[in-house]
């Protein structure tokens, strides 16, 4: 079946960089896009960015300067990248598959000294 | 960007009751390939969103037939026919005909 599942740190200390990772199975990276999805608590969603199934990335204009997302094929992976980080991302940060269809459980940030 | 203004934000209902919730868009959601890619999702407390409308009006798989989609061009519609207590969360509606994708501010349903 269809699973996403985003892992990495769950604090960031501030201007420190963000490093996730969603690892996919039950669909392949070449077939579906994968986007990155943000919610500060209590907030809403805000779309970050986008790996399209090419490899072709498009960015939330507003964290376009901060933001890069890669992948590896390989191993059924896309990566998030984020640096100069502030409290104001403090968030859950989920990955989705490509109309929204599939979610992973979300993995929440702090950043925080 | 295209903003998806939801309404209300906040809506009080009673079990059994119908009740709708509005998304409209600054601009025609009807892409060039004549799909106009408008989703509705649930969040239910501590979950991640689910997926329970798309295509404005297609149901996806395994949820209940109470919920129902409308609309077209800028105006769409979510209603749920008779709410159950596990339709409490907040619904999102979303776009993805025009880049970058976009999220309604969100409609919290509550029990009155």
């Amino acid at each position: 079946q269809v699973q996403l599942k985003e892992s990495g740190p769950g604090l960031v200390q501030p201007s420190q960089t963000l490093s996730l990772t969603c690892t996919v199975s039950g669909f392949s990276l070449m077939d579906y896009s994968v986007h990155w999805v943000r919610q500060p608590p209590g907030k809403g969603l805000e779309w970050m960015g986008r790996m399209k199934y090419d490899g072709d990335t498009y960015y939330n204009s507003a964290l376009k300067s901060r933001l890069s997302i890669s992948r590896d094929t390989s191993k059924s992976q896309v990566f998030l990248k984020m640096n100069s980080l502030q409290t104001e991302d403090t968030a859950i940060y989920y990955c989705t598959r490509d109309y929204f269809d599939y979610w992973g459980q979300g993995v929440m940030v702090t950043v925080s000294s | 960007d295209v903003v998806l203004t939801q309404t209300p934000p906040t809506l009080s209902a009673t079990i059994g009751q119908s009740v709708s919730i509005s998304c409209r868009s600054s601009q025609s959601l009807l892409h060039s390939n004549g799909n106009t890619y408008l989703n509705w999702l649930l969040q239910r407390p501590g979950q991640p969103p689910q997926l329970l409308i798309y295509l404005v009006s297609r149901l996806e798989s395994g949820v209940p037939n109470r919920f129902s989609g409308s609309g077209s061009g800028t105006d769409f519609t979510l209603k749920i026919s008779g709410v159950e207590a596990e339709d409490l969360g907040v619904y999102y509606c979303v776009q993805s005909t025009h880049a970058p994708w976009t999220f309604g501010g969100g409609t919290k349903l509550e029990l009155k």
